[in-house]
């Protein structure tokens, strides 16, 4: 079962930051946090990784609160090509880890 | 850098009849995943292959379902008899290792219906 919490949907205006957060509060601590968004019709696409420090490359910021156990995912100037769903997975650094995929977020931008 | 490549696209199959799926990873990647997706619902891993062995198959049901992944490379998904509760987008992943910090890359997915 997935290890994380995220809320069905979320909307947000194209040019605006779009805010995902996720809720991950039993966390151990050889384990990262995951994101990936899945567009319709497409598979997943992984967006970025992190453990405790926050993140950012070109797609996104991921900002880890100090006791690590939630997320937020950031979008800082969505465009109607993000509208996905996104995926918070946690996901422990040894072995054959797997991803565990939860329900996600639907995040829809409009114009 | 050409992605992972699935086919057929779509099927549709009665239940009780047989389907295989095809997958061609990304060159050089060891790591090869087969996901059922119901709809609705995030994406569930089926079976991991490093280069032709199997790593895990604990959510395969087998009774039903088979995979292989002749010489490390292309990978077969079969059901045999399908059920209706088969429906759904079947996905293949593949990694350059099977390690955690190795991204998974996704194909667009097979997506079957069963009547």
């Amino acid at each position: 079962d997935a290890k994380t919490t995220q809320p069905p949907s979320m909307d947000c205006a194209e040019g605006r930051a779009a805010n995902l957060p996720c809720n991950h509060s039993t966390i151990s601590g050889n384990e990262y946090v995951y994101w990936y968004r899945q567009i319709h019709s497409q598979g997943p696409q992984y967006i970025i990784h992190g453990l405790k420090n926050n993140e950012t490359n070109e797609m996104a910021s991921l900002i880890i609160t100090e006791d690590r156990k939630s997320s937020t995912l950031i979008l800082p100037h969505a465009t109607l090509r993000d509208t996905a769903v996104y995926y918070c997975i946690v996901r422990p650094n040894s072995g054959y880890s797997t991803l565990t995929f939860g329900k996600g977020t639907m995040l829809l931008v409009s114009p | 850098e050409a992605g992972v490549a699935q086919s057929p696209r779509y099927k549709i199959i009665e239940k009780r009849q047989s389907v295989a799926f095809w997958c061609n990873p990304i060159s050089g990647h060891a790591t090869l995943y087969w996901y059922q997706q119901i709809l609705g619902q995030g994406p569930k891993l089926l079976i991991q292959f490093q280069n032709n062995g199997v790593v895990d198959d604990s959510q395969l049901p087998k009774d039903r379902f088979s995979a292989e992944r002749l010489k490390g490379v292309d990978s077969t998904l079969k059901i045999q008899p399908a059920k209706l509760e088969d429906s759904a987008v079947y996905l293949c992943a593949s990694s350059l290792g099977s390690g955690w910090g190795y991204e998974q890359y996704f194909g667009p997915g097979t997506r079957l219906t069963v009547t």
